[in-house]
Formats: C-alpha cells, structure tokens, sequence
C-alpha cells in the first residue's frame, strides 16, 4: 500500500527566508506525486504534481519541488516566503490508473515578520 | 465560474440525528471524493465515486452513506452511527485518466459540529 510522510508538523520561517517542507512515500512503481495548499478554514488547492520526465517541477505561487527517487521523496520548495504562504501544506501520492489520493498529515507553516 | 460547492458552512446538529452535506460541482468530471479531516490527522477518504450510481468505499467509511444520482452531485449522509462525527468535511472531484490524474478539485468544506 502506498504511503506519504511529511515528518515536520509545524515550521516557522522568517518573511524573505527559503523554505524546504519534506515529503517522503512509500510506493513500488513511480508514483505520481502532488502538493496541496490549504488555509485556514478552506479546501485544499493544487501547488504542483509530478508525473515523469523532468524531476525538478515548478507550480503556481513560485514553488517548486524536486522527485528523488534515490531517497523515494518529494520535497517542496521556495525561495522566498511571503506572510500570505503561511497556511497548511499537503503532499499526497497516486498510483497509475488510480485515481484516489493517499495524504500525508501535513505541514502547518508560519510565518514571522 | 466553474468550480465545487459545499453546503452549508457550519453545520451543527444533535447527537442521535443523521445529517446530510451537500456537494456540486460543475466542472464536468467523472469523479468525485468525501473526505474527513481531523487536525493532525491529515485527509482520510470516506467515500469516492467514478460514474453515476456506483460508489465505493475509502478507508473510513463505517457510519457513513452516499449517493450519486447525478454527475454533478455526491451528498454524503453521516449517520446516527458514526461514533465521532464532530469533523471537517471536504468534498473534491477529479477527470479520470490522463494528465489529469489525481488532480482534485475541492470544495470549501463543512464544518460538522454534533453536541
């Protein structure tokens, strides 16, 4: 069965600093990999996925994320954070031609002035 | 605009009583997914559909009910018999296949509250 951690449950960064959330799986085959965004009180939004190809893969709000499947991860960055980044981040793992998700429990992200 | 809605907001209901949450969308996708979150918990699947009447069960699905009589609706009944319904609940939806793989949509939640 596949699985997804995400070992940080709260990290706090300064407004300008880089930021790096983890992300770990746990899948057989190349898994399709995703990481969501949500604020307080709301749904979940796509920041970005990997499928194949290129393992370095950009997504909207200037993150990025790097597929290493040496270290079966999945990590999310950017390199400088703004206060309205400050939400509750999520990686999540599919399979091929399947199409549920399996979560991580997340990372809670604040920023400081 | 195309997107996912949830109704209502906030929802609070008596112990005892089953209550339902209402999902739509309008996005024209094949599938879509109930899940529950609890803080620290992460998202857990109750339910998922990917045609109209059929749905299958996710990883928590005991006390639990839906239905999907039409593309665009997936209501979910939490039943009298779910032990601890006092949750957030996200309703999101999907394509199948393809580059859409797994990219879900979701809605604005319902935040359950059972006194």
């Amino acid at each position: 069965a596949q699985s997804v951690t995400q070992p940080d449950i709260h990290i706090t960064v300064s407004e300008g600093a880089s930021l790096e959330l983890r992300c770990n799986y746990s899948y057989g085959a190349t898994p399709y990999l995703f990481w969501y965004v949500q604020s307080p009180g709301q749904g979940l939004q796509l920041l970005l996925k990997y499928f194949s190809g290129d393992t370095l893969v950009q997504g909207i709000k200037g993150f990025e994320a790097e597929f290493k499947r040496s270290q079966s991860s999945f990590n999310l960055r950017k390199p400088s954070v703004h206060w309205s980044d400050a939400a509750e981040y999520f990686c999540a793992v599919a399979s091929f031609g399947n199409e549920k998700l399996t979560f991580g429990t997340g990372t809670r992200l604040t920023i400081i002035p | 605009d195309g997107g996912i809605t949830q109704s209502p907001k906030y929802l609070f209901r008596k112990e005892g009583q089953n209550v339902t949450l209402s999902c739509e969308q309008n996005l024209n996708h094949d599938a879509m997914y109930w899940y529950r979150q609890d803080p620290g918990q992460g998202l857990r699947l109750i339910y998922y559909s990917q045609i109209v009447n059929d749905f299958q069960k996710g990883d928590i699905a005991e006390g639990y009910s839906v239905s999907r009589e039409k593309k665009e609706s997936f209501p979910l009944t939490v039943t009298s018999a779910q032990k601890n319904p006092t949750a957030f609940y996200l309703c999101a939806s999907s394509m199948i296949g393809g580059w859409g793989q797994g990219e879900q949509y979701f809605g604005p939640g319902t935040r359950l509250t059972v006194t």
